[in-house]
């Protein structure tokens, strides 16, 4: 069965530095989303992508964050200078269409130290 | 702007007792309405996917209700188990585009 697969699992990082969250969405899909979790915190999305370009975003989703479609498969997730408050689950999602479910990948826990 | 709403935030039901929730949503240009469940270090997990005026859909013990006409969404779960325990999450697509906009969830919390 077709999966949404993160790499990596776990990253932790400095403060201060660059991440890249990595993505492979399901491959006939043409929606791609970001969000993330702290813990015990609610979901928040981030940004959602389409046609090679963010279509919507939050108010989170700053100059801090960028997302990337590089190579056709891979979607990414960078995050500049990255902060403690950074530190959360992050999740991406694909759908194939905005009315067909959304099938997420099972996360990257980002912890900034 | 569309706006996805659920109420209420948080949820506290003991072990066997049934329970629902609420998804609000515009009803006007309405394409789907989906339903998440989301368990706390796992990743979310489709329930449903309506797009009919009164379509009911059920799996298992959950079930969920829609009523376009008036823009909402019920979420039913019938004799809650502790698995139960988890945030639900309905969304809509914004338009014809179809980006989701999601609500903030229900936390559902199970007492034993």
């Amino acid at each position: 069965e077709p999966e949404v697969t993160q790499t990596p699992s776990h990253q932790v990082t400095q403060m201060g530095q660059e991440v890249i969250l990595r993505c492979v969405p399901i491959s006939n899909h043409l929606y791609f989303y970001w969000y993330r979790q702290i813990l015990g915190q609610k979901v928040e999305f981030l940004v959602s992508f389409y046609n090679n370009e963010i279509s919507e975003k939050s108010e989170i989703f700053d100059d801090q964050f960028s997302v990337e479609r590089p190579d056709g498969s891979n979607f990414t997730l960078k995050i500049r200078s990255t902060k403690l408050e950074d530190s959360a689950m992050y999740f991406c999602a694909s759908s194939a269409y905005g009315n067909t479910e959304a099938f997420f990948g099972q996360g990257t826990r980002l912890t900034v130290v | 702007i569309l706006n996805v709403e659920q109420s209420p935030q948080s949820l506290h039901v003991q072990e066997g007792d049934s329970t629902n929730f609420t998804c609000s949503f515009p009803s006007s240009n309405f394409y789907a309405l989906h339903w998440y469940r989301w368990e706390t270090a796992k990743s979310p997990e489709a329930l449903f996917v309506m797009t009919l005026n009164g379509d009911e859909k059920k799996k298992g013990r959950i079930s969920a209700t829609l009523n376009t006409k008036e823009g909402y969404s019920y979420l039913y779960i019938k004799g809650s188990q502790p698995e139960d325990s988890a945030t639900y999450l309905c969304a809509s697509p914004l338009d014809s585009n179809y980006q989701l906009i999601w609500g903030a969830g229900t936390k559902l919390i199970i007492k034993p």
